[in-house]
């Protein structure tokens, strides 16, 4: 699996946008980005995930740069309860059956 | 998402007992189950792989005689921690996937600690 390099911590403020980067120059062609979180002493929690395309779901929206070698995960509207340990992983095509690697994340923390 | 449960959310054992964990997955058949270890402060780590009626197949490092997985059927997962030692005392999280799935869901997590 390529590697991912995240920031190790962000603030934002409660109610705004949260734009989380994540650099992976050396993904490949057939890897997808990933993105978890976990809420402290909790499990982590998946997010989304894309391909090529920018993608969104009723949690986040995913953009990826046109040549893939990195992305940001945005929350629309952050909320305290978006304080959380974010993940980024690159990984093959999900129809394998290899568990992810997780690296150090990036802790957001929202501000009130 | 999915739901995955475990039972326990928190043992704590005496040095030299076994301690058994649950993992189920309650509205779907997860064809493969993932089991993980988070030391404080510290990321989480893959311990074993595990699909429905097969052996599992552990990490580098990891004892698969002291860490013993069954998964039994679709939807439950077992992890035994045999003859456990205070170093054993940690995060441990299980995770499932129905097939063809990209996403794993992840159960809360149980907390093991070791006297």
């Amino acid at each position: 699996d390529a590697k991912t390099t995240q920031p190790p911590s962000m603030d934002c403020a409660e109610g705004r946008a949260a734009n989380l980067p994540c650099n992976h120059s050396t993904i490949s062609g057939n890897e997808y980005v990933y993105w978890y979180r976990q809420i402290h002493s909790q499990g982590p929690q998946y997010i989304i995930h894309g391909l090529k395309n920018n993608e969104t779901n009723e949690m986040a929206s995913l953009i990826i740069t046109e040549d893939r070698k990195s992305s940001t995960l945005i929350l629309p509207h952050a909320t305290l309860r978006d304080t959380a340990v974010y993940y980024c992983i690159v990984r093959a095509s999900g129809g394998g059956a290899d568990g992810l690697t997780f690296g150090k994340g990036t802790h957001l923390i929202i501000q009130p | 998402g999915a739901v995955v449960s475990q039972h326990p959310s928190r043992v704590i054992c005496k040095s030299g007992t076994s301690v058994k964990i649950e993992c189920r997955s309650l509205d779907f058949q997860a064809t493969t189950m993932f089991w993980y270890r988070q030391f404080p402060k510290k990321s989480l780590m893959l311990m074993a792989t595990s699909n429905e009626g097969s052996k599992a197949t552990y990490e580098q490092g990891v004892e698969k005689d002291k860490f013993l997985i069954n998964h039994a059927s679709l939807t439950l997962s077992t992890l035994t921690v045999t003859s456990a030692h205070p170093e054993d005392s940690s995060f441990y999280i299980c995770s499932a996937r129905g097939a063809g799935w990209h996403e794993q869901f992840f159960g809360p997590g149980t907390r093991l600690t070791v006297l």
